[in-house]
């Protein structure tokens, strides 16, 4: 009965090969966003989709896109990863605004 | 902008133990929602607790309560009865309501540690 299901659960890349991580839900929320969370922090938002709308954050770097094709995927595009950006990146869903959000297992990157 | 801080990055308690976990935030929103998640290792990130500032009564889930002190911008996790698969991160969380933005402000987590 998986929710929010990432894929690849780990993902090695080279500095600065492009790598994309995806994200699916079975919950049909309107909402899905990617935190970045380096190792002992505190999950951070990079960006948010509402439906089709997509909502960067200001400190979020130009290296990092994000891509909704559907209401059920977003991916994460990192267009030259470099050795900071080695992190978890969680994908997570909410219905709507102001409610809960639902987060999958993540995808652990690592860069070579 | 909302900041959450949690000031004990790390508590151990025994078995069946009640424990606290401290957490305060600041935010210029009157519509805010406060959260508790879970972060076992290696395992991803599940709600525990979710409240409506709005609301007076103090949320509760099972073993789990918060102490929601709006006036003190306090928001504390109970875990009674403590278990061991209660060990994990737990991170304090705010949300902005009335469509503002969107994503969750966490704090640094307090790492919690179940002795048998």
């Amino acid at each position: 009965d998986a929710m929010v299901i990432q894929n690849p659960r780990y993902q090695v890349t080279q500095f600065g090969k492009p790598v994309t991580l995806s994200c699916s839900q079975t919950l049909n929320h309107n909402v899905m966003y990617w935190y970045q969370q380096k190792s002992s922090q505190a999950p951070k938002l990079l960006f948010h989709y509402y439906d089709k709308d997509f909502n960067n954050e200001a400190d979020t770097p130009d290296n990092f896109q994000s891509r909704r094709p559907n209401t059920s995927f977003c991916f994460l595009d990192i267009r030259s990863p470099g050795l900071g950006d080695a992190a978890m990146y969680l994908c997570a869903t909410s219905r709507d605004r102001g409610y809960e959000q639902f987060f999958g297992p993540g995808t652990r990157l690592t860069v070579l | 902008a909302q900041t959450v801080t949690q000031s004990q990055p790390e508590m151990s308690v025994q078995e069946a133990e009640t424990v606290t976990l401290s957490c305060t935030y600041d935010t210029s929103e009157s519509n805010y929602y406060l959260f508790w998640y879970k972060q076992p290792p290696s395992r991803q990130m599940i709600l525990v607790i979710r409240q409506e500032a709005y609301k007076q009564q103090n949320a509760t889930e099972n073993r789990f309560s918060v102490n929601f002190q709006k006036a003190a911008k306090s928001f504390s996790l109970k875990i009674s009865d403590s278990q061991l698969g209660d060990t994990a991160m737990y991170f304090c969380a705010s949300l902005e309501g009335g469509g503002g933005a969107d994503g969750l402000t966490f704090g640094k987590g307090t790492h919690l540690i179940i002795q048998p």
